[in-house]
């Protein structure tokens, strides 16, 4: 098991572009959250899915961003109209669901996202 | 949002311990506190979390004071890869689904 994939790694994109971010959890990982983090900031959490279902999104979600996770397995989190303000590195991180105390959290290192 | 407070920045020289206080002052009962370190360009890596005894693994030791209010996270050796910015989270493991990670302390190890 190679960890936590991202792709792209880097994505330059005009403003008002359409953008979309992959991630693959450790396989055996039914859990997967996304955040996004702002230079200077730590990592704000967006949205998580156990399995194929979203539990949970942080009102940073705007109805301009969608994460799906169709299969239980990868995820994509899509930007639409991207704004300058979009500009940040999106993370993704996985865990078991066993994992109460989720040491277990594993982040990937991240699409980082400029918008121009 | 961040429920604990981290000195902005710190350095140390290498090989000696690295020292990295944080304070909860809020904490509850069933809140654990973890600490992860994020190096440059990558994702961030957990390191260790305890809820209120000390706790040691490969990478460092835990000490929790006895209120609970404060923890100090403890790098014995540091070497100039544990250059980072180290995040201190106070976590609910029974019913929070994300971390808060704030500003974190952007730690130096000097040559």
């Amino acid at each position: 098991d190679t960890g936590v994939s991202q792709d792209p790694r880097h994505k330059i994109t005009k403003r008002g572009q359409n953008v979309t971010f992959r991630c693959d959890p450790i396989s055996e990982h039914n859990r997967l959250y996304w955040y996004r983090q702002t230079l200077g900031q730590g990592p704000e959490f967006l949205t998580y899915f156990q399995n194929e279902a979203q539990l949970e999104k942080s009102r940073l979600l705007s109805d301009r961003f969608s994460a799906e996770r169709p299969k239980g397995s990868f995820s994509t989190l899509e930007i639409q109209r991207t704004e300058q303000g979009d500009s940040a590195m999106y993370l993704c991180a996985s865990s078991p669901r066993w994992a109460r105390e989720n040491y277990g959290y594993t982040f990937g290192s991240g699409t980082r996202l400029t918008v121009v | 949002d961040a429920k604990t407070t981290q000195p902005p920045s710190m350095d140390c020289a290498e090989g000696r311990a690295a020292n990295l206080p944080c304070n909860h002052s809020t904490i509850s009962g069933n809140e654990y506190v973890y600490w992860y370190r994020q190096i440059h360009s990558q994702g961030p890596q957990y390191i260790i979390h305890g809820l209120k005894n000390n706790e040691t693994n490969e990478m460092a030791s835990l000490i929790i004071t006895e209120d609970r209010k404060s923890s100090t996270l403890i790098l014995p050796h540091a070497t100039l890869r544990d250059t980072a910015v180290y995040y201190c989270i106070v976590r609910d493991s029974n019913t929070g689904n994300q971390f808060y990670f704030g500003t974190g302390t952007s730690l130096t190890v000097i040559p």
